[in-house]
């Protein structure tokens, strides 16, 4: 099993500056079958990035991920009211498919 | 617009049985893998099994192999979970959602709540 482990656990950030989520994973995989999702309160995930780097529809341009191999990161820059929230990574590379235990990004 | 909504859940005793459903719209059902995703109060998320869009190929978790069965109707669009023998730990949002072979989780059903408790 990959395990993601995601830092830090809770980012307290003030709008319009910008937000650095780490993800790290216990082996490295080459696919880059990476995805950030982001989560508010009493609503489901949502598909930020998948492929590591690759914006799904909709999604803001502030929004970017990057990485390879075992590290992975996303980062929102210019955050805005709306981007508080959990964010989790998830690898699609083996199975069982996997997620990191989330980052909270919270207002400072 | 691909949606996916989900009814099912509720309450139920440990040791019982409870059958999840998610339509699907919008996009050919057939030709993706499905999944299930769950998340125990305040906790993070755990993916719980997938199904090929075949219906031929099922993964599940460890924690709820030989318990929990995914299929799926492509002449209905419907995605099923059927969760047996089912425990405390098992109490969590229940979230349907497309993707998880080769792909990520690109649409999400709106969750629906399962309660083990006596």
């Amino acid at each position: 099993e990959i395990v993601m482990t995601q830092s830090p656990v809770t980012l307290s950030v003030s709008p319009g500056e910008s937000a650095t989520l780490s993800c790290r994973a216990s082996q490295s995989f080459s696919s880059n079958y990476l995805a950030w999702y982001q989560q508010k309160p009493g609503q489901a995930p949502r598909l930020l990035i998948y492929g590591a780097s690759t914006r799904a529809t909709d999604i803001p341009a502030r929004f970017s991920g990057s990485g390879s191999g075992a590290e992975f990161t996303l980062t929102i820059s210019s955050l805005q009211s709306e981007d508080f929230a959990v964010y989790y990574c998830q690898q699609y590379h083996n199975w069982p498919r996997t997620f990191g235990q989330g980052t909270k990004v919270e207002i400072k | 617009e691909a949606q996916l909504l989900q009814s099912g859940g509720g309450l139920v005793q440990p040791g019982g049985s409870l059958r999840l459903s998610c339509a699907a719209s919008g996009f050919t059902f057939s030709s993706h893998t499905m999944t299930w995703v769950r998340q125990a109060p305040g906790k993070g998320l755990e993916w719980v099994s997938s199904v090929s869009g075949s219906g031929g190929i099922t993964y599940y978790a460890d924690s709820v192999k030989g318990r929990f069965t995914i299929s799926r109707d492509n002449s209905e669009n419907t995605l099923f979970l059927q969760m047996n023998n089912l425990r405390a730990e098992d109490t969590a949002v229940y979230y349907c959602a497309k993707g998880g072979w080769t792909h990520a989780f690109d649409i999400w059903g709106q969750g629906t709540m399962v309660t083990v408790s006596s």
